[in-house]
């Protein structure tokens, strides 16, 4: 089954340290989107992606870094410089025309202490 | 700035009701607009979009959502609820000027036995 898959479903890391979040999917969608969630504020977009090798920034991009080296894969990098990185991450992708609804992996819950 | 908002932050309804969820976007020409389901931990699901046509669509589970463009409202709405139908929805726009998708900040929907 067609999908986007996003691992892991729990991460936990110390404070300072650099992490990293997968996400693939087998849609052969051209577009790929990153959203953090927190409770009461929504989905909240940091990244996005709409052909290899390219990127840009969302609204909230500061702290975080992604790369596109492949249309499958978008991988979210979660850097010391993220003031608060506890939250849950939803990674999503479309094919990116004509309206086309987002499709969303069930995401990465990351806790830093 | 475009916008969406859902004004309710959160609904009890009893089993049976009939239900409304409210959402209201910026104005903007040619909005695609969308409905998602998001279960406690889980990615979002979508319920329904509209991009023209008949202004009143028909989506999953049961739910339906009525576009009036005077009143830049995408109300979602069904005429009976269920236990299992206890999530957080939120309403999301597309503008086909713009290549990213706004999500309101969320409906959680709570049902009373």
């Amino acid at each position: 089954d067609g999908g986007i898959t996003q691992s892991p479903k729990y991460l936990f890391r110390k404070e300072g340290q650099n992490v990293t979040l997968s996400c693939e999917q087998n849609l052969n969608h051209d577009a790929m989107y990153w959203y953090r969630q927190d409770p009461g504020q929504g989905l909240r977009l940091i990244y996005y992606s709409q052909i290899v090798n390219d990127f840009q920034k969302g609204d909230i991009a500061e702290g975080y870094s992604v790369s596109r080296e492949k249309k499958e894969s978008f991988p979210l990098t979660v850097t010391s410089a993220q003031k608060n990185p506890t939250a849950f991450y939803l990674c999503a992708s479309t094919l990116d025309r004509g309206g086309s609804p987002l499709h969303f992996g069930n995401g990465t819950r990351l806790t830093v202490t | 700035a475009q916008s969406v908002t859902q004004p309710d932050i959160h609904i009890t309804v009893s089993e049976g009701a009939s239900l409304e969820l409210r959402c209201n976007y910026s104005y903007g020409a040619t909005p695609y607009l969308f409905w998602y389901v998001q279960s406690p931990g889980q990615g979002l699901q979508l319920l329904l979009k509209y991009f023209s046509g008949d202004t009143l669509v028909q989506g999953i589970k049961g739910f339906e959502a009525e576009f009036k463009r005077s009143q830049s409202s995408f109300n979602l709405r069904k005429p009976s609820v269920h236990w299992s139908d206890a999530a957080e929805y939120f309403c999301a726009v597309l503008y086909s000027s713009a290549s990213k998708i706004i999500f309101g900040s969320g409906t959680r929907l709570s049902i009373r036995p």
